[in-house]
């Protein structure tokens, strides 16, 4: 699977958009990107994914680049209960890739009132 | 819906002792896997299982062994732990090979 690069640490103002980037400059055709965070001392939780086009869903927003080499995640209110480590993660779609979700240090997101 | 129940939350155990900790899920997920998470990094995949009665090798499984007899269980035994096996412990489970998991809280394990 490709790896990913997040920057370790990011600020963001209560109720401003939250947006996160991601790079994997290696990714190949068949690799999705995925989004995960985990609040403090808690297990991880499922934001969202996507192969090409940009998705959204209740939680966020992800943009994909045309060339698919990098990526944005997009809380558009962020609030304080969103402080959390969030994880980029490029998982391949069958085969041998079973639950190797490849989870790096992530970016911290910090929410200030 | 629980979700994914992990038992117990926390332990301390002794060096050369040995574990078992507990995983449910109540989701009729086929998939289940075992994660460990170390201060500051990211998560390590212990053991996985594709369904009752198949289970394979993650990234790190030295010291450890599960077992899966039914859909919704999958415990994690630890045999003579260590003090290297101090970690945080978490379960998770999806729904055939997709990249959805549903994690657990966790078991906060430490050896001493």
């Amino acid at each position: 699977d490709a790896k990913t690069t997040q920057p370790p640490s990011m600020d963001c103002a209560e109720g401003r958009a939250a947006n996160l980037p991601c790079n994997h400059s290696t990714i190949s055709g068949n690799e999705y990107v995925y989004w995960y965070r985990q609040i403090h001392s808690q297990g991880p939780q499922y934001i969202i994914h996507g192969l090409k086009n940009n998705e959204t869903n209740e939680m966020a927003s992800l943009i994909i680049t045309e060339d698919r080499k990098s990526s944005t995640l997009i809380l558009p209110h962020a609030t304080l209960r969103d402080t959390a480590v969030y994880y980029c993660i490029v998982r391949g779609s069958g085969g041998t890739s079973y639950g190797k979700l490849t989870f790096g240090q992530g970016t911290i997101l910090t929410v200030h009132p | 819906n629980a979700g994914v129940t992990q038992t117990p939350k926390f332990r301390i155990l002794k060096i050369g002792q040995s574990m078992t900790l507990q995983c449910t899920q109540d989701m009729n997920h086929n998939y289940m896997y075992w994660y460990r998470q170390d201060p500051g990094m990211g998560l390590k995949l212990i053991y996985y299982s594709v369904g009752a009665g198949i289970t394979d090798k993650g990234e790190v499984p030295n010291g450890y062994n599960v077992s899966r007899s039914t859909t919704e269980d999958f415990p994690l035994r630890l045999e003579l732990a260590a003090p290297s096996q101090t970690s945080v412990y978490f379960c998770a489970s999806s729904k055939g090979n997709t990249g959805e998991l549903f994690f657990g809280e966790g078991s906060r394990l430490t050896v001493l």
